[in-house]
C-alpha cells in the first residue's frame, strides 16, 4: 500500500518566521500536488510538480520534488496570517492509479 | 470559484435517515470524486467515476452509494444514517486521474 506521511502534523508558528512542512514516501509518483484547505472549504490546489528536482515558486512559497519523485516540500518565507489552512499533498502513481493523499498539516500563523 | 457545485451546504438530519448530496462538475470535466472529511481530519477517498461509470471505490461504507448521470452531475446517498456519519462531504471534479478540483462541500449533521 503506497503511503504518503507529511510532517509535521501541526505547527504554530509567529508572522513572519519561515517553515518548511514535507511529504514523503517510499514510492516513486509520476507528479504530486500541493493543496490548501481553509476551514470549512474545500481544498484548492496550489502547485503541481512533475520533474524530480523540479523547483516551483508561487510568491512566498517554495515547492520542491524531490530528485527520486518519492518526496516533496514545501517552504513559506515570512509566513502570514493568510497563510493559515491545512496543507495538503497528495501522489499521482501513474496509469490508472488514484492519488494518495498525505494526512495534512495544520499551520497556524499568529499575527 | 472552481466551477464544482455542491447542494446543499448544510444538512441536519436524525440518525437512521437517508440524505442525498449533489454534485455539477467543472464544464469538461468527466471524473467525479467524493470525499469525507470528519473534523480535524484529512480527506478520506469514498469513490470515483468517470463519464458515468465507477472507476476506484475507496472507504465507502456499504450505507453509502453514488452515481453519476450522462449530463456528469452526480450525487452520493448516505442512508440509515449514524452519528459517525457527521462530517463535510467534497466533491471534486478533473480531466481524467490529474489535478482535482473542488467544491464547496456540504456539511452534514446526523442527530
Amino acid at each position: 500500500t503506497q503511503l504518503l506521511e507529511q510532517s509535521p502534523q501541526f505547527l504554530s508558528i509567529q508572522e513572519g518566521e519561515n517553515l518548511t512542512v514535507y511529504c514523503n514516501s517510499s514510492s516513486v509518483f509520476s507528479s504530486l500536488q500541493w493543496y490548501r484547505q481553509e476551514p470549512g472549504e474545500g481544498p484548492v490546489l496550489l502547485v503541481t510538480v512533475v520533474t524530480g528536482g523540479e523547483v516551483k515558486k508561487l510568491k512566498r512559497l517554495t515547492f520542491q520534488f524531490g530528485d527520486a519523485r518519492k518526496d516533496s516540500s514545501l517552504h513559506i518565507t515570512a509566513a502570514q496570517p493568510g497563510d493559515t489552512g491545512l496543507y495538503l499533498c497528495a501522489g499521482a502513481p501513474g496509469g490508472n492509479y488514484q492519488l494518495i493523499w498525505g494526512a495534512g498539516t495544520k499551520l497556524i500563523i499568529k499575527p | 470559484d472552481s466551477g464544482v457545485t455542491q447542494t446543499p451546504k448544510h444538512l441536519i438530519t436524525a440518525t437512521g435517515q437517508r440524505v442525498t448530496l449533489r454534485c455539477s462538475p467543472r464544464s469538461g470535466d468527466l471524473s467525479v470524486y467524493w470525499y469525507q472529511q470528519s473534523l480535524d481530519q484529512g480527506l478520506q477517498f469514498l469513490i470515483q467515476y468517470y463519464n458515468g461509470e465507477e472507476r476506484a471505490k475507496g472507504n465507502i461504507l456499504e450505507r453509502f452509494s453514488a452515481q453519476q448521470f450522462p449530463d456528469l452531475h452526480s450525487e452520493l446517498n448516505l442512508s440509515s444514517l449514524e452519528l459517525g456519519d457527521s462530517a463535510l462531504y467534497f466533491c471534486a471534479s478533473s480531466v481524467d486521474l490529474g489535478e482535482q478540483f473542488f467544491g464547496p462541500g456540504t456539511r452534514l449533521t446526523v442527530l
